[in-house]
């Protein structure tokens, strides 16, 4: 089963707006990673927030972690046309390498 | 700088045919992943290498599947003999093994369609 869900699975708004991603995860983890993905392309690393952070910011982008609720956020502030994308959590999992990727939001940003 | 690169960036076959996929991870990258994206099952990672040792295959679907990795330089996906329930995009990631706060770096993938 997946380790992480997102929600919404999709969400529209328009240009300006400020955008909000949620995603929930089942397991320990060591930290939890963000990555954008473009229509045909591959996905690209955003920002990374480990277990014993609580918030976290790159330029237009906030990220929460809630590990009592096993829940993070993704907040892309100002939303640009080019932040039209889908947008994945990925969990890596306390004794392991590997990462487990949510399904993902589709988000679309309206000019 | 030369990201994760990938080849073919498409491939259209008949079933029963073998096709290979190609990865060239960044160097100096000692770990090297192989996923699939469908829009039914999302992201799923088939195995992944450390210092061109596989270390985890679970998730490599059936014995159609097999993966090397002959140098740090180089990767291979094949599938042989291919299915339509094949067709998927194929991703290749890299990343440093040392910590456990790497990022890691996906290629543009191989899209990949068996008739």
């Amino acid at each position: 089963s997946q380790q992480g869900e997102e929600d919404p699975q999709a969400l529209s708004i328009q240009e300006g707006e400020n955008a909000t991603m949620n995603c929930s995860y089942k397991t320990s983890i060591n930290n939890l990673q963000w990555y954008r993905q473009n229509s045909g392309r591959g996905l690209v690393h955003l920002i990374l927030i480990r277990s014993n952070e609580r918030e976290k910011h790159s330029g237009r982008l906030r990220v929460t972690l809630d590990t009592s609720k096993k829940s993070s956020s993704l907040l892309i502030t100002a939303s640009r046309a080019a932040d039209t994308a889908s947008y994945f959590c990925a969990t890596r999992i306390q004794g392991a390498q590997k990462l487990v990727f949510g399904q993902g939001t589709r988000l679309t940003i309206n000019p | 700088d030369a990201g994760v690169i990938q080849s073919p960036r498409h491939e259209v076959t008949e079933m029963g045919q073998e096709v290979t996929l190609r990865c060239k991870p960044i160097s100096g990258h000692n770990s090297l992943f192989w996923y699939r994206q469908t829009m039914m099952r999302g992201l799923e990672l088939l195995i992944y290498f450390n210092n061109n040792v596989p270390i985890d295959d679970s998730g490599m679907p059936e014995d159609r599947f097999s993966a090397k990795m002959p140098n740090a330089s180089f990767s291979t996906l094949k599938i042989q003999p291919s299915e339509p329930r094949d067709s998927a995009v194929y991703f290749c990631a890299s990343t440093l093994a040392g910590g456990t706060n790497q990022p890691q770096h996906f290629g543009d993938g191989t899209r990949l369609s068996i008739l």
